[in-house]
């Protein structure tokens, strides 16, 4: 069954380090995307980054790049140079399967990380 | 631009109570879904719909109906409200692949607290 494991309930890193969110996911699909969504204490659910399953190179957005080991089945979320404005929680999600018109498009996500950032 | 539009924000019910929550998205969006989050959980899927007219079960879909009578609106009510129904819900809707969204994410609304007593 499709699972999607975030080990790290909590995170501390200082302001301006580099912070390495982790995420394992467990799918029996050849073909699946994996994302990452930011939710601030405000609680809205902000997408940051996407890795589809085919996708060779590792993906960046900015401050963020998605570090993915297909072979662990793993997606960390990297954030480099970190504000005090990533505090927030982090959740990783992924939809199994081609992204075609047989896919609903439903993720599933893990529990979240919760990272705070100190000045 | 709205995006996606959850009404109430807040609410509290008492224990059998029943109420709906409103889902409405101005981006055209053809794929819409309710999750529930609850501390250590994460977000699950409650019901979720490809299309006007389309409904379907996802993850957590026991005590919730859903209705998706016209394409920007999605619908999630609770006909008698049990305290583990306690939760913040999201609404989020996506692009469908003939529109070329590479990624198929998904947008959020602002959530909805609930609280049964």
């Amino acid at each position: 069954a499709q699972k999607i494991t975030q080990t790290q309930p909590g995170m501390f890193v200082q302001e301006k380090e580099a912070v390495t969110l982790d995420c394992t996911y467990d799918t029996s699909d050849q073909s699946y995307g994996l994302f990452w969504y930011k939710q601030p204490s405000s609680g809205e659910m902000i997408f940051l980054i996407y890795q589809g399953s085919y996708d060779e190179q590792n993906a960046t957005e900015g401050r963020y790049s998605l570090n993915f080991q297909k072979a662990r089945k793993s997606a960390n979320l990297v954030i480099s140079a970190s504000q005090l404005g990533d505090s927030a929680m982090y959740f990783c999600a992924m939809r199994e399967g081609n992204w075609d018109s047989s896919n609903t498009g439903k993720l599933i996500f893990g529990q979240g990380t919760t990272l705070q950032v100190k000045p | 631009n709205a995006g996606v539009t959850q009404t109430p924000k807040f609410r509290v019910l008492k224990t059998g109570q029943s109420m709906t929550l409103l889902c409405a998205q101005d981006m055209n969006h053809e794929y819409m879904y309710w999750y529930r989050q609850d501390p250590g959980m994460g977000l699950r899927l409650i019901h979720y719909s490809v299309g006007e007219g389309t409904t379907a079960k996802g993850e957590v879909p026991d005590g919730y109906n859903v209705s998706r009578l016209k394409k920007q609106n999605f619908l999630l009510g609770l006909e008698s409200a049990a305290p583990s129904q306690t939760s913040v819900y999201f609404c989020a809707s996506s692009h469908t692949t003939v529109l070329r969204r590479k990624t198929g994410e998904l947008f959020f609304g602002e959530g909805s607290r609930l609280t049964v007593l």
